[in-house]
């Protein structure tokens, strides 16, 4: 029921780009990502909704394909902050809304 | 306005002692959520609150954990008998109504020796 995120980590240098994916094997009504700096506490980036949307924060943007039940995190031209690990918390369709279930985390470490 | 406190930030204590873990959420939020964050893992679910209602307790992993909302402002999360692999950081996160944006507070760190 976890989501599984790909990759694990990444490593990159400032200015590259990055995608981070967040799949599940229940249908969803909601994906919400969050970037957790090391020893801090998850900051919320956005929440994406049932209805295949795509959102954008500065150059962190991110989208939703109900039908395969994944969620992508685009991060581009990287700076040196947003190193961190990465999460995704699921809702399911048709459950519990309030309640995410997030994955793993993936690992992102942006290098000068 | 004043995020989510959490306290202590830091607990350590002896394998079968109980610690009460507190958490102060956001003013006017309605919702409340606990997470337990093991070492390189990511976050689980152990309980939330939503107002005056019955706290979905579906995460709590053993009946040592416990939590409580007064007032439908602080919670407490209350481990007894602390066992060694209790030890983690518990997040607690406060969102303004269900399925909203959570807030997460800076964490208590839990070592069990």
């Amino acid at each position: 029921q976890q989501p599984v995120q790909s990759p694990q980590a990444v490593i990159l240098r400032e200015g590259e780009d990055a995608v981070i994916n967040c799949s599940s094997s229940k249908a969803l009504y909601s994906v919400h990502w969050y970037r957790q700096k090391h020893g801090e506490a998850p900051v919320f980036l956005m929440i994406l909704l049932k209805g295949g949307e795509q959102k954008g924060h500065e150059k962190i943007s991110a989208s939703f394909n109900e039908k395969k039940q994944q969620s992508s995190l685009y991060l581009t031209a990287s700076q040196l902050s947003y190193s961190g690990t990465y999460f995704c918390g699921t809702a399911p369709y048709g459950g519990a809304t309030n309640k995410l279930i997030f994955g793993t985390g993936t690992l992102l470490a942006v290098q000068p | 306005g004043a995020g989510v406190s959490q306290s202590p930030s830091n607990k350590v204590t002896e394998k079968g002692k109980d610690v009460e873990l507190r958490c102060d959420p956001i003013s006017g939020h309605t919702a409340l959520y606990w997470y337990r964050q093991s070492l390189g893992q990511g976050l689980e679910f152990l309980i939330y609150f939503q107002g005056n209602s019955a706290p979905d307790k579906s995460g709590l992993p053993s009946d040592r954990f416990s939590a409580e909302r007064t007032g439908g402002s602080v919670s407490t999360l209350t481990i007894q008998r602390t066992q060694q692999e209790d030890s983690a950081v518990y997040l607690c996160a406060s969102s303004l109504a269900p399925g909203t944006t959570q807030y997460f507070g800076p964490g208590t760190r839990l070592l069990v020796l």
